[in-house]
């Protein structure tokens, strides 16, 4: 069974751009969330999506948006970036109700912004 | 509110024991942890469940006090593969959503041979 794919795995950004990451989470996973990793704050919560809806949402600017696809595939889109967004971004996958409750990471993206 | 960690950082020898603990402020409907080894992803150890309900990894083992708001992670005879920063995650209020998970801040944990 093949785990969650993070594309790109890594990016080089300058300060205004904007940028789109991509998950594909485990086949017959509906639940997609990503997560935000830096040195100084941990992993920090993003958002949630479930059969293309958004169920929750952390405490990051409106730059930060996401979306999920019919194939539970999603995305994450920043706008306008800042330095601060520099991170590993990880996008987890998986299947509520179902096991152990466990999330499945992907190996994450790695967006350096200049 | 992030849940706390103790401690932030231990070095072991293999063969010796190690406790991690995570404290939360708010009530706790289950506990769950995650191992991260430099360079890769989070991957799940396990999850604490009120009632005293434990799911995951069988040779690592972990409580959960509801009423201390508290839960620990028990590694005995470290091997070198236990090495990794350790997580513990809290689900929202009402404990629903396992997708989203409020990370304490991590205990490094080295294990040299």
């Amino acid at each position: 069974k093949a785990g969650v794919t993070q594309t790109p795995r890594y990016l080089i950004k300058t300060r205004g751009q904007q940028v789109t990451l991509s998950c594909s989470p485990i086949s017959g996973h509906r639940s997609v969330s990503w997560y935000q990793q830096t040195p100084g704050q941990g992993l920090q919560f993003l958002f949630e999506y479930f059969s293309e809806t958004q169920r929750n949402k952390g405490n990051f600017p409106g730059r930060f948006s996401g979306r999920q696809f019919s194939n539970s595939r999603s995305e994450m889109n920043v706008s306008t970036l800042e330095l601060g967004d520099s991170a590993l971004y990880l996008c987890a996958s998986s299947s509520p109700g179902q096991g152990t409750g466990e999330l499945f990471f992907g190996e994450g993206s790695r967006l350096t912004v200049l | 509110q992030q849940p706390v960690q103790s401690p932030q950082a231990v070095i072991l020898r293999e063969g010796e024991d190690a406790v991690i603990n995570c404290s939360s402020s708010k009530a706790l409907y289950s506990v769950h942890w995650y191992r991260q080894k430099h360079g890769e992803a989070p991957v799940f150890l396990m999850i604490l469940l009120k009632g005293g309900e434990q799911k995951g990894h069988e040779k690592i083992s972990a409580s959960f006090n509801e009423k201390k708001q508290q839960s620990s992670l028990y590694l005995t005879a470290s091997q070198l593969s236990y090495s990794g920063t350790y997580f513990c995650g809290t689900p929202n209020a009402g404990g629903t959503s396992y997708g989203k998970l409020t990370f304490g801040q991590g205990t490094i944990l080295t294990v040299h041979p």
